[in-house]
C-alpha cells in the first residue's frame, strides 16, 4: 500500500492556460474524491467517483473543470482557461467503499499567475 | 444542509498543557463527525471519527473527542500537548459513515510553545 499519489505536487501556470492533475488511488479502492482547499480554509468537496462513474459534482465545479476516471483506477482533473481564483491546493482521496475511511493524497498546489 | 464551525482559527498552548479544539456542527440528519490533522504541505490524516457507537471517541496520538448532541459539539482534546502536535486541525461532518462528501470547518492552527 503506497498511499494516494498525486502528480504534480506543484504547478505554476499563466492565467488562461489549461492544466491537468493526476491522482492514483490506493489499489482496489473503488471510491475516489476530489477536494479543493484555498489558503486558510478547509477543503471543499468537488466531485467523487464510484469506479469509473462520476456520481456527484459540486456546484463549485464550473464548466471549466472536468474530472475523469476512465478505467476506474487513476483520475484526472482538468481546469481549462485557468483564473487566479483557481489557485488552491487540489486534494484527492480514495476509499474502499462508502463505509470506510478515505485516505488523502498530499495534494497538488496550483498557482495561477 | 450540513455545516461545521471551528471556534478559534489559532490556538496556542504550552508543551504539556491541555489541548482543546472546539467544533460545533449543524446537521438535519444524524451526523457522522471526523477530526483530521494536516501537517505543512501534506494531505489530511484521520485522527478519529464518531459513528454513533460511543459518544467518547479515542483516536490516534492520544487525542479524543466527545460527541454532545445537546450542544451540537464535537470538541477535540489531548491531556498533554507535545511539540509534534503542532499542525492544522479540521473538523468535518458527513451524512454517511465513510468519508464521502465531507463538509469541513475552516480549521484551527495549533501552536505548541516550549
Amino acid at each position: 500500500d503506497t498511499g494516494v499519489s498525486q502528480d504534480p505536487r506543484h504547478k505554476i501556470t499563466k492565467r488562461g492556460q489549461n492544466v491537468t492533475f493526476r491522482c492514483d488511488p490506493i489499489s482496489e479502492h473503488n471510491r475516489l474524491y476530489w477536494y479543493r482547499q484555498t489558503l486558510g480554509q478547509g477543503p471543499e468537496f468537488l466531485t467523487y467517483f464510484q469506479n469509473e462513474a462520476q456520481l456527484e459534482k459540486s456546484r463549485l465545479l464550473s464548466d471549466r473543470f472536468s474530472a475523469e476516471r476512465p478505467k476506474g483506477s487513476f483520475s484526472t482533473l482538468e481546469i481549462q482557461r485557468t483564473e487566479q481564483g483557481d489557485s488552491a491546493m487540489y486534494l484527492c482521496a480514495s476509499s474502499k467503499d462508502v463505509n470506510t475511511e478515505a485516505f488523502f493524497g498530499q495534494g497538488t498546489r496550483l498557482t495561477v499567475v | 444542509a450540513q455545516s461545521v464551525t471551528q471556534l478559534g482559527s489559532h490556538v496556542s498552548v504550552s508543551e504539556g498543557a491541555l489541548v482543546l479544539l472546539r467544533c460545533n456542527y449543524s446537521s438535519s440528519v444524524p451526523p457522522y463527525l471526523f477530526w483530521y490533522v494536516q501537517y505543512p504541505n501534506q494531505g489530511l490524516q484521520l485522527l478519529l471519527k464518531y459513528t454513533s457507537a460511543a459518544t467518547l471517541v479515542k483516536g490516534i496520538n492520544g487525542f479524543e473527542a466527545e460527541f454532545k448532541k445537546s450542544e451540537t459539539s464535537f470538541h477535540l482534546t489531548k491531556p498533554s500537548a507535545h511539540m509534534s502536535d503542532a499542525a492544522e486541525y479540521f473538523c468535518a461532518v458527513s451524512d454517511q459513515q465513510g468519508a464521502q462528501k465531507l463538509v469541513f470547518g475552516q480549521g484551527t492552527r495549533l501552536t505548541i510553545n516550549p
